[in-house]
């Protein structure tokens, strides 16, 4: 079955600095990886996704880039804000089966 | 669109009882609905995959016969945690998902506490 890996566990930055996320998969037949946002005891709200297809999105200061001969994908976010501050999640999904990865919690710091 | 509710949001209740938790797809049909439990600071652990109108898929480790999922309609899941025990107690969130969309939308999830 699929198996995703995320990196850092934690990561702290600075407001205005930028912050990447880095993922592996392990099914190349995954098509879809979403990214989540999830503040404590509140759902995961989809920030943005990408399919197989494309090798770059882009949605104001969030992008996220995919290779899939490496079979990994990154989240960056420019300009980080306080409200930034949440806990970070990746997946991917073939087929309606979707794995996440562990988490990575982000703090900005003021 | 693609609003998920999910009820109740907290619920204690004590050892040995059974809790029911409802999954609702509000303004989309969903062909499949996804019960996923969280511990605190972990990921979300995926315990089964339902479609409307045939068995859930449970995940190895996940007992069936203890965690019993119904999904009988496209806009309605449940799931009910039964003879629950302390350990059972955690944050459960079900997503859902439009036929041939990789996309899944969460629920806000059901704090379980078992006393």
């Amino acid at each position: 079955g699929e198996n995703v890996e995320q990196h850092p566990s934690t990561l702290s930055v600075q407001e205005g600095d930028s912050a990447v996320i880095k993922c592996t998969y392990s099914d190349s037949a995954s098509n879809y990886f979403p990214w989540y946002k999830q503040e404590l005891g509140k759902r995961p709200q989809l920030i943005i996704d990408i399919r197989s297809n494309v090798g770059e999105k882009k949605d104001q200061r969030i992008a996220v880039t995919l290779n899939k001969t490496a079979k990994h994908f990154s989240l960056h976010i420019t300009e980080t804000q306080p409200e930034d501050s949440a806990v970070y999640f990746c997946a991917a999904n073939n087929n309606n089966d979707m794995r996440f990865g562990a988490g990575t919690r982000l703090t900005v710091k003021p | 669109g693609a609003v998920v509710s999910q009820h109740p949001s907290r619920v204690i209740c004590k050892s040995g009882t059974s809790v029911k938790i409802e999954c609702r797809s509000l303004d989309f049909q969903a062909t499949t609905m996804f019960w996923y439990r969280q511990f605190p600071k972990q990921s979300l652990m995926l315990m089964a995959t339902s479609n409307e109108g045939s068995k859930a898929t449970y995940e190895q480790g996940v007992e069936k016969d203890k965690f019993l999922i119904n999904h009988a309609s496209l806009t309605l899941s449940t799931l009910t945690v039964t003879s629950a025990h302390p350990e059972d107690s955690s944050f459960y969130i079900c997503s859902a998902s439009r036929q041939g969309r990789g996309e899944q939308y969460f629920g806000p999830g059901t704090r379980l506490t078992v006393t």
